[in-house]
C-alpha cells in the first residue's frame, strides 16, 4: 500500500493477557518507530528500527514490551501479561532517512484497551 | 535522553489572529526539530521542520523559528483559520537522538 499500515486498529483485551500489534511501514523505509499516545497526552518514544542495526529500545516502559521488526520490513510489538495503564493508542512510523532527521509516516494507530 | 517541553498545552484565538506555540530542549546535540499537527481522530502529519544550521523557516501562514543558544524553538501561524485547529506537536532529534515529542498543544480557532 501507499502508507504504514497498522493491525488490529482496535482491541480490547483483558488485564494479564498477551498482545500483538504489527505495523507495516512504507516500502524502502528503513527506519521504523513506534510511539504510544496516551489519552490527551503526547507521543511517548518507545522503540527505533534502523536498517540492519540493533534496535534503540531504551524507550520500553518495562520488560513486559518487546518488538522485532523481521527482514527490515513488518515489526510487531507484543506486550505480555497486560495491565490497565497499558491502553493507550499505539503508533507506527517509518522514514526514509538515516538519523533520525527525515519525516516520519504515521499509521492510523493500534488502540488498545486493556479492562 | 532528550527532553522536550511544550507550552501552553492549550490555545484559542480568533480566527485571523496569530498563534504561537513555544518549544524547549534539553540535548544540545539535537540538530533536527520537526513540527506536526495531528487532527483529531487522525494521524499526525508533518508541517514544517528546521535543521540546526538555519534560524528560520517559513511556508505560507506557517513559520518556526529557532535558537540554538537558548535551546528553543516555536512554531507561528498567521491568519489563523478554523481548519488550523488541531493538535500541535513539535519534536527535537537526529544525529544520535531519538525524535523526541512535547506533549502537544490543542489549537482552537474561534470562527
Amino acid at each position: 500500500g501507499a502508507g504504514v499500515s497498522q493491525s488490529p486498529s482496535n482491541k480490547v483485551t483483558e488485564k494479564g493477557k498477551d498482545v500483538e500489534l504489527r505495523c507495516d511501514p512504507i516500502s524502502g523505509h528503513t527506519a521504523l518507530y513506534w510511539y504510544r499516545q496516551s489519552l490527551g497526552q503526547g507521543l511517548e518514544f518507545l522503540i527505533y528500527f534502523q536498517g540492519n542495526s540493533a534496535p534503540d529500545k531504551s524507550g520500553l516502559p518495562s520488560d513486559r514490551f518487546s518488538a522485532e521488526r523481521t527482514g527490515g520490513s513488518v515489526s510487531t510489538l507484543t506486550i505480555q501479561r497486560t495491565q490497565q495503564e497499558d491502553s493507550a493508542v499505539y503508533l507506527c512510523a517509518s522514514s526514509r532517512r538515516w538519523g533520525n532527521t527525515g519525516e516520519l509516516f504515521f499509521g492510523e494507530g493500534s488502540r488498545l484497551t486493556v479492562l | 535522553g532528550e527532553n522536550v517541553e511544550q507550552h501552553p498545552s492549550t490555545l484559542s484565538v480568533q480566527e485571523g489572529d496569530s498563534a504561537v506555540i513555544k518549544c524547549t530542549y534539553s540535548d544540545s546535540a539535537s540538530n533536527y526539530f520537526p513540527w506536526y499537527k495531528q487532527e483529531l481522530g487522525k494521524r499526525p502529519q508533518l508541517i514544517i521542520d528546521i535543521r540546526s544550521n538555519v534560524g528560520e523557516k517559513k511556508d505560507q501562514r506557517i513559520a518556526v523559528t529557532l535558537n540554538k543558544t537558548a535551546k528553543h524553538f516555536s512554531l507561528h501561524i498567521t491568519e489563523t483559520q478554523p481548519e488550523d485547529s488541531a493538535v500541535y506537536f513539535c519534536a527535537a532529534g537526529g544525529g544520535a537522538n531519538n525524535l523526541f515529542f512535547g506533549t502537544g498543544t490543542r489549537l482552537t480557532v474561534i470562527p
